[in-house]
């Protein structure tokens, strides 16, 4: 069957680094998305990685090793705002998305 | 501003009721979805559609009904046939299905069967 995991929950404090992992199971492999998403709200595209390595954008970078089925959300300079879920989506030999359930990220100060 | 639109954001039901879920895109997208999420889970995929009159069922189709019309507009009925309905339902849009097309949601529906 296909996975995607990712820990339920994780806790930092304002200012530091957190890095949210993902493993993945997939039938084939087109892509990995992050999203973020606000409680309540609609998800948001944060980084797309396809081949391995890391991809940087401001204070967030996404990391891929597709060998290993893995990928990790960086966070930098953490903010009260970024307190949400982050979403790890995979993209199947079918060109459908897997979703993983989510890790919350609850920020303290 | 381009964006998606839902309507209404809060949505209760008697169970045995049919429900329509709205989604408008004005992004001049030509891909739709229509996802459910439950606490504790990932988005689960129930249809969806690349061009105007053509969808296909996603992983939960059972229960749920679906219409393209108009390019911007991808509606989703909750039939009485769904089991367990209460959940929150998100519309989302891409320039195309292909791999690399990031999905733009809306700001979902959250219907509660009472």
């Amino acid at each position: 069957g296909q996975n995607i995991d990712q820990p339920t929950e994780m806790t930092a404090t304002e200012g530091a680094i957190v890095q949210i992992n993902c493993t993945y199971q997939t039938s084939g492999f087109n892509g990995l998305f992050w999203y973020q998403q606000h409680a309540g709200e609609a998800p948001t595209f944060l980084s797309y990685n396809v081949l391995d390595g890391l991809e940087e954008k401001g204070r967030f970078s996404s990391f891929l090793s597709r060998s290993k089925g893995y990928s990790y959300l960086l966070l930098k300079e953490l903010q009260m705002k970024d307190s949400a879920s982050y979403l790890c989506a995979v993209t199947d030999s079918n060109y459908q998305l897997i979703w993983g359930a989510g890790t919350k990220l609850i920020i303290k100060p | 501003d381009g964006g998606i639109t839902q309507s209404p954001k809060y949505l209760f039901r008697k169970e045995g009721q049919n429900v329509t879920l709205s989604c408008e895109q004005n992004l001049n997208h030509d891909a739709m979805y229509w996802y459910r999420q439950d606490p504790g889970q990932g988005l689960r995929l129930i249809y969806y559609s690349q061009i105007v009159n053509d969808f296909q069922k996603g992983d939960i189709a059972e229960g749920y009904s679906v219409s393209r019309e108009k390019k911007e507009s991808f509606p989703l009925t909750v039939t009485s046939a769904q089991k367990n309905p209460t959940a929150f339902y998100l519309c989302a849009s891409s320039m195309s299905r292909e791999v690399w097309n990031e999905q733009f949601f809306g700001p979902g529906t959250r219907l509660t069967v009472l």
